[in-house]
């Protein structure tokens, strides 16, 4: 079954709104989740490594004012799209990786990923 | 510069068919390379993990090879199934938590 859940599936929302999408690790751990942003017939695009009890790190051209990251627990990362506009619709996938060693060979686990429809 | 390519950026083959992905890295330091298959409007799944002192690992029809020497990596499907369209991305992984992907490539089985 699906070790990391990712809600909702689907948001269609007004421009100007914000939209809130949650992450959850079910079945592990994860002080570090991924967001990832993915248009579509092209690659994931990292946007943001979440921190739990720490600030995000954010990649370059990513808007933390935009993309706010909250990482309040071992299990749960939320991405929140602020006053999202129709560009900013897009699929979004979370990901959490299990630690194997220091040689990070653990699993990677993606959500099911979220599609946001900006009107 | 870290970076991941893989080729054919799309293939299109028989139900029945065999097929050949390739994936060719230049991170450093290498820790492991992961292939995952991703469904339309859905998240990736893990195919296989490899790490530096592995040269193959299977998983059902699929197998993956790893030569470190030259960077590159094959992922193998045999008798492929109309389920078996969908992207398949390759992920190279660095010590840390570091992952930089591949473009992936798209595979289409027709019947």
């Amino acid at each position: 079954g699906a070790v990391v859940s990712q809600h909702p599936s689907r948001v269609i929302c007004k421009s100007g709104t914000s939209v809130k999408i949650e992450c959850r690790s079910l079945d592990f751990q994860a002080t570090t989740m991924f967001w990832y942003r993915q248009f579509p017939k092209q690659s994931l695009m990292l946007m943001a490594t979440s921190n739990e009890g720490s600030k995000a790190t954010y990649e370059q051209g990513v808007e933390k004012d935009k993309f706010l990251i909250n990482h309040a627990s071992l299990t749960l990362s939320t991405l929140t799209v602020t006053s999202a506009h129709p560009e900013d619709s897009s699929f979004y996938i979370c990901s959490a990786p299990t630690l194997a060693g220091g040689a990070n060979t653990g699993e990677l686990f993606f959500g099911e990923g979220s599609r946001l429809t900006v009107l | 510069k870290n970076q991941v390519e893989q080729s054919p950026q799309s293939l299109i083959i028989l139900e029945g068919k065999n097929c050949t992905l390739q994936c060719n890295y230049t991170v450093s330091p290498f820790s492991n390379l992961r292939w995952y298959k991703q469904d339309t409007g859905r998240g990736p799944v893990s195919l296989t993990i490899m790490t530096f002192s592995e040269n193959t690992k299977s998983n059902g029809r699929y197998t993956a090879t790893l030569d470190a020497d030259t960077k590159q990596s094959s992922l193998h499907i045999t008798a492929s199934q109309l389920s078996d369209s969908a992207s398949y991305i390759c992920v190279v992984g660095n010590y840390g938590q570091n992952f930089v992907f591949g473009p992936g490539t798209r595979l289409s089985v027709l019947p």
